[in-house]
């Protein structure tokens, strides 16, 4: 079957940085998105790797591994309002998006 | 109005009403999604319509009816709903469905049945 894994809540201070990890299994692959969704929110697009490598926009990250079936989103210089769910999901090879069931970030002063 | 937009933010309903959700974007898209989204679950992909025709139907029981009478809003008839339907139902909208493309996503309805 698809899967996607990515730890369930994770904390941080204001001002660190935060990785957070996003491995799947999916029949093919075309590319993986993060989404962050604060709560009561709409999710809001973040970033979309298809080839390996990091891929930077301001204070937000994103890396991809397909030979390993990893992605990470690397938050830098967090500030209270980062604090929200984010979201992993695939595309496969049917063009189907595979979500991740979310990482809840909470981040203290 | 811009983006994609949900009516009613939130609905309290009995198993034996029947109520609509309405979405509607205004971002010039052909392909419009209905998801279910529960706590600490992923996103549930309900019903795809591209160019108003269904392309998917992920085996959603029959309680719950889409409509897409054109490419800018999309509907979901509710009818003898169950507690466990209790979640976010979230619409979005892409370019087209085919292809890895960006969704665009409204605030959602949360649904809560009694």
């Amino acid at each position: 079957g698809q899967n996607i894994d990515q730890p369930t809540e994770m904390t941080a201070t204001e001002g660190a940085i935060v990785q957070i990890n996003c491995t799947y299994q999916t029949s093919g692959f075309n590319g993986l998105f993060w989404y962050q969704q604060h709560a009561g929110e709409a999710p809001t697009f973040l970033s979309y790797n298809v080839l390996d490598g990091l891929e930077e926009k301001g204070r937000f990250s994103s890396f991809l591994s397909r030979s390993k079936g990893y992605s990470y989103l690397l938050l830098k210089e967090l500030q209270m309002k980062d604090s929200a769910s984010y979201l992993c999901a695939v595309v496969d090879s049917n063009y189907q998006l595979i979500w991740g069931a979310g990482t809840k970030l909470i981040i203290k002063p | 109005e811009t983006g994609v937009t949900q009516t009613p933010r939130h609905l309290v309903m009995g198993m034996t009403n029947k109520k609509s959700l309405k979405c509607e974007q205004h971002l010039g898209h052909n392909a419009m999604y209905w998801y279910k989204q529960s706590a600490k679950k992923p996103l549930e992909l309900m019903f795809v319509y591209n160019f108003k025709e269904q392309t998917e139907n992920n085996s959603v029981p029959s309680r719950f009816s889409p409509e897409c009478p054109n490419s800018s809003h999309l509907f979901l008839h509710l009818h003898t709903l169950q507690p466990e339907d209790s979640a976010l139902y979230l619409c979005a909208s892409s370019p087209t469905s085919g292809g890895a493309n960006e969704q665009f996503f409204g605030p959602g309805t949360r649904l809560t049945v009694l």
